[in-house]
């Protein structure tokens, strides 16, 4: 079984710039959930996909930030006019539809100078 | 809302020393998930165990073991003879995937990080 794998690894911005990252889940795992973690916390939700339905946002998600999972497979976390309070790890988890277990990616961390 | 402390922040201690970390959680649900989780140093999030609200047994995995016990909203976790391998960051969290609007995002405590030294 492939596991859950984000894209790219790293990446390095510079203020104000745009990113995006790219999790793709476990196959046939129709629910997705972006999660941030910065340095010494615990990862805090983001938001939730259940097939390409965005079905719950956290606050932490401002209007910089737009998820998407177009056909409910693969989904990619965008960042607008980043700044330096957005690095951190972005990890992404995937589950079964009646599964209560996550499976979590190895993340993007992102750093922006 | 839902809060998970985990009140050690750092443990060290020499191979083959048991320790454990304390996981205390809240929540108003009666039905609820706990978990724990390994994140190793090259970041990515192990699952270990997962234990519902209606399963207050300990279990026992090789050289973990896990406690249970609602009544402290507790769910603590022991390494039995540490291994220089078992250093990472360890992470409780609490999902209340009961079903109906809950979509069961997790709630993460702040962590332990356990380095165990040879």
């Amino acid at each position: 079984d492939t596991g859950v794998s984000q894209n790219p690894r790293h990446k390095i911005t510079k203020r104000g710039q745009n990113v995006t990252f790219r999790c793709d889940p476990i196959s046939e795992h129709n629910r997705l959930y972006w999660y941030r973690q910065t340095l010494g916390q615990g990862p805090e939700f983001l938001t939730y996909f259940q097939n390409e339905a965005q079905l719950e946002k956290s606050r932490l998600l401002s209007d910089r930030f737009s998820a998407e999972r177009p056909k409910g497979s693969f989904s990619t976390l965008e960042i607008q006019r980043t700044e330096q309070g957005d690095s951190a790890m972005y990890l992404c988890a995937s589950i079964p539809m009646y599964g209560e277990t996550q499976y979590f990616g190895p993340g993007t961390r992102l750093l922006v100078l | 809302a839902q809060k998970v402390t985990q009140a050690q922040t750092e443990i060290s201690v020499v191979e083959k020393e048991d320790v454990t970390l304390d996981c205390v959680y809240e929540t108003r649900d009666t039905t609820y998930y706990l978990f724990w989780y390994k994140q190793p140093p090259s970041g990515e999030l192990v699952f270990l165990i997962r234990r519902n609200s209606f399963d207050e047994q300990n279990e026992i995995s090789g050289r973990y073991s896990w406690n249970f016990q609602k009544s402290t909203s507790s769910f603590n976790f022991t390494i039995t003879a540490s291994q220089v391998v078992d250093s990472a960051v360890y992470f409780c969290a609490l999902s209340d995937n009961a079903g109906g609007t809950s979509y069961g995002k997790l709630t993460f405590g702040q962590g332990t990080i356990l380095t165990v030294h040879p």
